[in-house]
């Protein structure tokens, strides 16, 4: 089946690090994607990670995959007020490039 | 290098009417999806066009279709709307459907059903 669970509210300090964790279900995703949506805008892509990678690094995003458990975290470090937003996680289904989008979790980020 | 536009950005028709959603694919892109984001939700794939031909559908009935234009740019026209059609809309574009990893979007259509 297809689903992509996310906790819906994550509050952090400035100054401190974010998880935003994420589950799928389906075994066969090619990648998994991490975008970010401000109040009233598009969708901006972060970062993604191919299936068969356990981590990616750029610059304070941090991507852990466990393939195993279908666990999939964005950590972002040093986090900045103007990183508040809501982030997405999804997955590349097989079948003609379609995402499948988690609901998204809202970061607040207090001074 | 142009990113991915998208008119009108606001658009609020009544239940029963025809809308017609435009849609510009990043510079050298040639592949489109569309997506429904309900508020709230995460964004829901309607389907996805490449080189002008239909190239995958989600779970949305045929009132919703698509057009693909010599220059990639696309249509979502939306016939019969209904109330819960209300939502932002959201296409992505993206460099050939098999390689279809990096999907950028644009900043979406908001419409109103009344």
């Amino acid at each position: 089946g297809e689903d992509v669970e996310q906790s819906l509210f994550l509050s952090v300090r400035e100054g401190d690090s974010s998880v935003i964790n994420c589950t799928y279900t389906d075994s066969s995703s090619t990648y998994l994607y991490w975008y970010k949506q401000e109040p009233g805008a598009g969708l901006q892509l972060l970062t993604y990670i191919f299936s068969n990678m356990d981590m990616k690094q750029d610059q304070r995003l941090t991507v852990l995959l466990n393939k195993k458990d279908k666990h999939l975290s964005l950590r972002i470090a040093d986090t900045q007020t103007g990183d508040s937003a809501i982030y997405f996680c999804a997955e590349m289904h097989n079948q003609g490039g379609k995402l499948i989008f988690g609901q998204g979790t809202e970061l607040s980020v207090k001074p | 290098e142009t990113g991915v536009t998208q008119s009108p950005t606001h658009l609020i028709k009544t239940r029963g009417q025809q809308v017609t959603l435009r849609c510009s694919s990043q510079s050298g892109h040639n592949t489109v999806s569309w997506y429904q984001q309900a508020l709230g939700q995460g964004p829901q794939f309607i389907f996805q066009y490449y080189r002008e031909e239909e190239n995958g559908r989600g779970n949305f009935p045929p009132r919703f279709s698509g057009l693909q234009f010599p220059n990639y740019s696309s249509e979502l026209n939306v016939n019969a709307l209904e109330l819960d059609d209300s939502a932002l809309y959201l296409c992505a574009s993206s460099l050939g459907h098999r390689s279809t990893y990096e999907q950028y979007f644009g900043p979406g259509t908001r419409l109103t059903v009344t």
